[in-house]
């Protein structure tokens, strides 16, 4: 496709169950993020993929999150034993990285755990 | 520690008059700058970028202007519009941590007619 596409585009969950996230970046791109964002919060930053550089996972809320990012491609987000205050929408971005360019959303993953 | 601040959450305006939206940033490794726009339900879009070595960049009604012994760059919509009602996000590239982008919790604008 054209842009970032990420799915599902809702997720409903119960307490305690894993779930992934999905994001198809745009292709060759090689910079990839994850954001969420709270109900009236701003963008937070959770994890950035560049290239081959190891990732950024700075922002991880906690070890419960983690992400890969196979191939230089596909980007997943597992949250494992999700907790009520996971729920909020997940944004991914792409762009090309290295080059002063703007990064491309996705329509993002809204999670609601129950 | 916030490296890029956009200090007001929220801003009014009316129909026809100018927007300002403010943003401070305090790394100075920061490159470039861009602006994005969110409507609810929807991922940001980008709206307009700046290179760190200009002070100003005009696209229609958008115009960004950037203070860079000042720290800060500002958004105006001239004039606005009801259909400018959006979350303005602010970023900044840092060239010294992989071109990694940094940003701003975003400023509410409400246009009213």
């Amino acid at each position: 496709g054209a842009g970032v596409s990420q799915s599902p585009s809702n997720k409903v969950t119960e307490k305690g169950k894993d779930v992934e996230l999905r994001c198809d970046p745009i292709s060759g791109h090689t910079a990839l993020y994850w954001y969420r964002q709270s109900l009236g919060q701003g963008l937070e930053f959770l994890i950035y993929f560049q290239g081959n550089s190891a990732p950024d996972k700075s922002g991880l809320p906690s070890d419960r999150f983690s992400a890969e990012r196979t191939g230089g491609s596909v980007s997943t987000l597992t949250i494992q034993r999700t907790q009520q205050e996971d729920s909020a929408v997940y944004l991914c971005a792409s762009s090309l990285g290295h080059s002063n360019t703007e990064a491309f959303f996705g329509q993002g993953t809204r999670l609601t755990v129950v | 520690d916030q490296q890029v601040k956009q200090n007001s959450p929220s801003l009014s305006v009316q129909e026809g008059r100018i927007s300002i939206l403010n943003c401070d940033y305090t790394n100075s490794m920061f490159d470039y700058f861009l602006w994005y726009k969110k409507y609810p339900a929807e991922g940001p879009t980008f709206l307009i970028s700046i290179s760190s070595i200009k002070d100003k960049n005009e696209d229609g009604r958008f115009t960004v202007f950037l203070n860079k012994s000042a720290k800060h760059l500002s958004l105006h919509i001239v004039p606005s519009q009801p259909g400018d009602s959006a979350v303005y996000f602010c970023a900044g590239l840092d060239a010294g941590n992989n071109r990694k982008l940094i940003w701003g919790l975003g400023t509410s604008l409400a246009v009213n007619p």
